[in-house]
């Protein structure tokens, strides 16, 4: 089975101040990750995703994360916050070999990211 | 190219009533998911719907929920006898289950509520 835990359920920086947003994973396979942003009244938008390619990962808006296998870790960060990236942020796990029931995806609970002005 | 679109974007309704919640994929996605997000929650796992195969529906939280999906395209999530726990946003998401990883795709949700 896996699971994805997020480890902080509200992050809150200064803008201009650097972003991490922790994720870590279990999974019997070697997974793929994802990490989500949702912002209010909004659905769900990929940020950026691993695929085995490379362990540093960039995605849009400037966010990055970088997948540490010996500590079964995805961290989502960005050098300088700014006010636009106050929103909710989700990380995923997929396994397809999990015969989980959203195609193997597993969501973390989120991530609210406060940006103090 | 257009997203999943979801209708109606809010809803209200009565507590006792049923209610349909419509998606409309992007075109040429197999691959169709239901989910729920209730306030302070993650998001939960309703139904999955893949090609002409059944849907796994291991996700509905009760036999008040279902949902079908016609000609492999629109999907509607019907909820009977709504409760007020059922107040929540329904998202619906496609994938092309193509590539690797699979990729879901959300649309901007529904959000439920039950008076």
């Amino acid at each position: 089975a896996q699971s994805v835990t997020q480890l902080d359920s509200h992050v809150s920086v200064s803008e201009g101040t650097p972003v991490l947003l922790r994720c870590n994973y279990s999974s019997s396979y070697s997974p793929s990750l994802f990490w989500y942003v949702q912002h209010p009244n909004k659905g769900l938008q990929l940020l950026l995703k691993y695929t085995s390619a490379a362990t540093l990962v960039k995605g849009i808006n400037g966010f990055e994360a970088e997948f540490k296998k010996s500590e079964t870790s995805f961290h989502l960060t960005k050098p300088s916050a700014h006010m636009s990236d106050a929103a909710e942020y989700f990380c995923v796990v997929s396994d397809p070999y999990s015969g989980g029931g959203a195609d193997g995806l597993t969501f973390g609970k989120g991530t609210h990211l406060i940006i103090q002005p | 190219g257009a997203g999943v679109s979801q209708s109606p974007s809010n809803k209200v309704t009565e507590k006792g009533k049923d209610v349909e919640l419509r998606c409309d994929p992007i075109s040429g996605h197999t691959a169709l998911y239901w989910y729920r997000q209730s306030l302070g929650q993650g998001l939960e796992f309703l139904i999955y719907f893949q090609g002409n195969s059944a849907p796994d529906k291991s996700g509905l939280p009760s036999d008040r929920f279902s949902a079908e999906r016609t000609g492999g395209s629109v999907s509607t999530l019907t909820i009977q006898r709504t409760q007020q726990e059922d107040s929540a946003v329904y998202l619906c998401a496609s994938s092309p289950r193509t590539g690797d990883p699979y990729e879901q795709y959300f649309g901007p949700g529904t959000r439920l509520t039950v008076t």
